[in-house]
C-alpha cells in the first residue's frame, strides 16, 4: 500500500500567518494527490486535486504543489475560519490512502 | 442541488451485519463513481470502497470479503453491505462521489453527512 505521511500533525498559527503542510508518498505517485479540510462533526471538503487544482469555490488563499513523492498545502493568509484538520489523499493506487492529518488551531 | 444521504446505521454485536444505504438526488449513481471513506471516533479517514461507472468494485483489504459496496440504479442509491462485522470497524461511514473516470479513482466532492456504526457487544 501507498504509506501518505502528514507534517506536522499539529500547527497553531495567527490570524494572517502563512502555513504549510507537507504530505509525503511512500511511492511517487505523480500528481495523484488531494487535500481535504475537515471540521468536527462534518464531512471532509475538498480544497485541492491532481496537487495543485483549487476546487470550486474554494478561496484561493489555499494552494497546493508537488510532484512524485512530496506535496504541500500552503494557506497564504490564515483566517479564522481555516480551523479545523487537514488530510492528503493519493489516487494513483488502490488502496487509496489518506495522510494522518494535521489539525490547525487558530491561536 | 447535489445531495448524499446515508442510512442504516447503528449499533450491532461483533459477528452482526449492517447495510448502509447512501440515496444520492442531483447525480445519477450509474454513470459516475460512488465511494464509502469511514472515520473511527477521533482518528482519520480511511477509505472503504468504490463502484465505478461499469459497476466494477475495489475495496481495502481490512474489509475485503466482508464489505460489499453496490448499487441500485432506478433507486439511484449506492449500499455497503457489511457482514461479519469486528470492533474495529465503528466508524462514522461516509459515502462521497469520486471524480473518477473509466478504471481511474480519484477524489472526492461531494459527501453525505455520514452515518455511524457502533460494533460492541
Amino acid at each position: 500500500d501507498t504509506q501518505m505521511t502528514q507534517s506536522p500533525s499539529f500547527v497553531s498559527a495567527s490570524v494572517g500567518d502563512r502555513v504549510t503542510i507537507t504530505c509525503r508518498a511512500s511511492q511517487g505517485i505523480s500528481n495523484w494527490l488531494a487535500w481535504y479540510q475537515q471540521k468536527p462533526g462534518k464531512a471532509p471538503k475538498l480544497l485541492i486535486y491532481a496537487a495543485s487544482t483549487l476546487q470550486s469555490g474554494v478561496p484561493s488563499r489555499f494552494s497546493g504543489s508537488g510532484f512524485g513523492t512530496d506535496f504541500t498545502l500552503t494557506i497564504s493568509s490564515l483566517k479564522p475560519e481555516d480551523f479545523g484538520n487537514y488530510y492528503c489523499q493519493q489516487a494513483k493506487y488502490f488502496p487509496l490512502t489518506f495522510g494522518g492529518g494535521t489539525k490547525v488551531e487558530i491561536k | 442541488e447535489v445531495q448524499l444521504v446515508e442510512s442504516g446505521g447503528g449499533m450491532v454485536q461483533p459477528g452482526g451485519s449492517l447495510r448502509l444505504s447512501c440515496e444520492v438526488s442531483g447525480l445519477t449513481v450509474s454513470d459516475i463513481y460512488m465511494t464509502w471513506v469511514r472515520q473511527a471516533p477521533g482518528k482519520g479517514l480511511e477509505w472503504v470502497s468504490v463502484i465505478n461507472s461499469a459497476g466494477r468494485t475495489w475495496s481495502a483489504d481490512s474489509v475485503k470479503d466482508r464489505f460489499t459496496i453496490s448499487r441500485d440504479n432506478s433507486k439511484n442509491t449506492v449500499y455497503l453491505q457489511m457482514n461479519n462485522l469486528r470492533d474495529e470497524d465503528t466508524a462514522v461511514y461516509y459515502c462521497a462521489r469520486d471524480m473518477g473516470w473509466g478504471s481511474t479513482a480519484s477524489w472526492c466532492d461531494y459527501w453525505g453527512q455520514g452515518t455511524l456504526v457502533t460494533v460492541s457487544s
